[in-house]
């Protein structure tokens, strides 16, 4: 398997304008997360989605910030309109749940690394 | 909010040494992992330990992991210049998500 892969690994956007990241997770995997990185604030949890279904979104930090998985193979997390405090290093990753409820470890995107000037 | 948090923040050592790195976490956990990361990188797994399980084994790397004080730590025997990296402890909140939550990490730096 290819690992988590996300696009675009860079992006530079203007103020104001509406930014998609996408995140192709692990196949088999049932769980994947949204993670943002600043030196300021650390690696910071913003959703994730269990088989498809979004569980916490509670570190979405505003309603600029949405996630969607329409299916098993594909995620998005969208900003709209950006701002110059988006700017970081968005990571996706996935994991998978045991039949036993044992939970394993997650894997992660290289991420992409997001500037909003 | 984050759960763990590592400590040092920073670390530097020569090649050889071995580095110890600590996690404190505040709420009842399902297993503890931490994570390595290269610069510039996405996260690497390291190694996971359980709630039930008190020490951990994986190559160079030994974690042990104390329910009662809320602490983890992880030791890096014999260094290399190729461990300069981050290291981040994660904690699974609870047991009905798998919502990972890391520490602010420790920066470990491995001088030839």
């Amino acid at each position: 398997d290819a690992g988590v892969i996300q696009s675009p690994r860079h992006e530079v956007t203007e103020m104001g304008q509406e930014v998609t990241l996408r995140c192709k997770p692990i196949s088999g995997h049932d769980y994947l997360f949204w993670y943002r990185q600043t030196m300021m604030r650390g690696l910071e949890l913003l959703i994730y989605f269990n088989n498809n279904v979004p569980i916490d979104d509670s570190g979405m930090p505003e309603d600029r910030f949405s996630a969607k998985m329409p299916n098993a193979s594909f995620s998005t997390l969208k900003i709209q309109p950006s701002e110059p405090r988006d700017s970081a290093v968005y990571f996706c990753a996935s994991s998978l749940r045991a039949p036993w409820g044992i939970y394993t470890e997650a894997f992660f995107g290289q991420g992409t690394r997001l500037t909003v000037v | 909010s984050q759960q763990g948090e590592e400590d040092p923040q920073a670390l530097s050592i020569q090649e050889g040494e071995n580095a110890t790195m600590n996690c404190s976490y505040k709420t009842s956990i399902n297993n503890l992992q931490w994570y390595r990361q290269n610069s510039g990188r996405g996260l690497v797994h390291l190694i996971l330990i359980r709630s039930n399980e008190r020490e951990k084994h994986s190559g160079r790397l030994r974690v042990t992991l104390d329910t009662s004080k809320k602490s983890s730590s992880l030791l890096i025997t014999a260094s290399r210049a190729a461990d300069t990296a981050s290291y981040f402890c994660a904690t699974l909140r609870d047991n009905y998500g798998q919502n990972f939550v890391f520490g602010p990490g420790t920066r470990l730096s491995v001088l030839p």
